[in-house]
């Protein structure tokens, strides 16, 4: 069945720093690719989505683009913030499924 | 606009005794998705409701697990009998008509159970 694998954590970074989240995942047909992002107390968010190869999501700074030759959608930020500390899920849902697989999530701590 | 609701957000509970959540979804959203989140995991989906039918329950313990959506719109998860491996985040969703390419699902903060 579908799947999904990303990096595990925990990830502390330093405020401006380059932030790289590993996503890889096993579909058959075409899926869509998502990041959601679980801020400290709150509920999951949609940060960004593609669905379908080579499409760029984007938001907030974040980008990830679908590589379908790999299989991938790693998430990318130039410079974090102390405010982007969270956890960062990767999801799939399959052709004409609605559903969600999501990875086991990547907390991420950015300091000051 | 109001986003989805769900309670209660925390309940501990001793095993073998029952327990129900309860989520409202976003107004208008045709779609309504029951989540279970265990510590350290992602998100895995217990069950998938159009309206007030079921469209995946493939993966909720039916032995102890129900559902219902009844009238379309409020949703009710309960456990009878809650074992200790049931101890996660039970978390909601909705969209709002992923059939028409609308399938953006939102979340609720969820409801946090233990159980003892």
């Amino acid at each position: 069945g579908d799947s999904v694998t990303q990096m595990e954590g925990p990830v502390t970074l330093s405020e401006e720093a380059f932030l790289t989240i590993n996503c890889t995942y096993t579909a058959t047909g075409y899926p869509s690719l998502f990041w959601y992002v679980q801020y400290p107390g709150e509920g999951l968010q949609l940060l960004l989505k593609a669905t379908k190869a080579d499409d760029k999501g984007s938001n907030k700074g974040f980008e990830a683009t679908y590589r379908k030759e790999t299989t991938s959608f790693h998430l990318e930020k130039g410079s974090v913030q102390v405010s982007d500390s969270a956890v960062y899920f990767c999801a799939l849902s399959g052709s004409g499924d609605y559903k969600l697989s999501f990875g086991a999530g990547t907390t991420v701590t950015v300091r000051a | 606009e109001a986003g989805v609701a769900q309670s209660p957000r925390y309940k501990i509970i001793e095993k073998r005794q029952s327990v129900a959540f309860w989520c409202n979804p976003i107004s208008g959203h045709a779609t309504l998705y029951w989540y279970q989140q265990i510590l350290g995991q992602g998100p895995k989906l217990l069950i998938q409701f159009q309206n007030n039918g079921v469209v995946d329950d493939s993966q909720l313990p039916k032995d102890r697990f129900s559902a219902e959506r009844l009238k379309g719109v409020d949703s009710t998860l309960k456990i009878q009998p809650a074992k200790l491996e049931d101890s996660a985040v039970y978390l909601c969703a909705s969209s709002f008509d992923p059939d028409r390419g609308r399938n953006e699902q939102f979340f609720g903060p969820g409801t946090r159970l233990t159980v003892l």
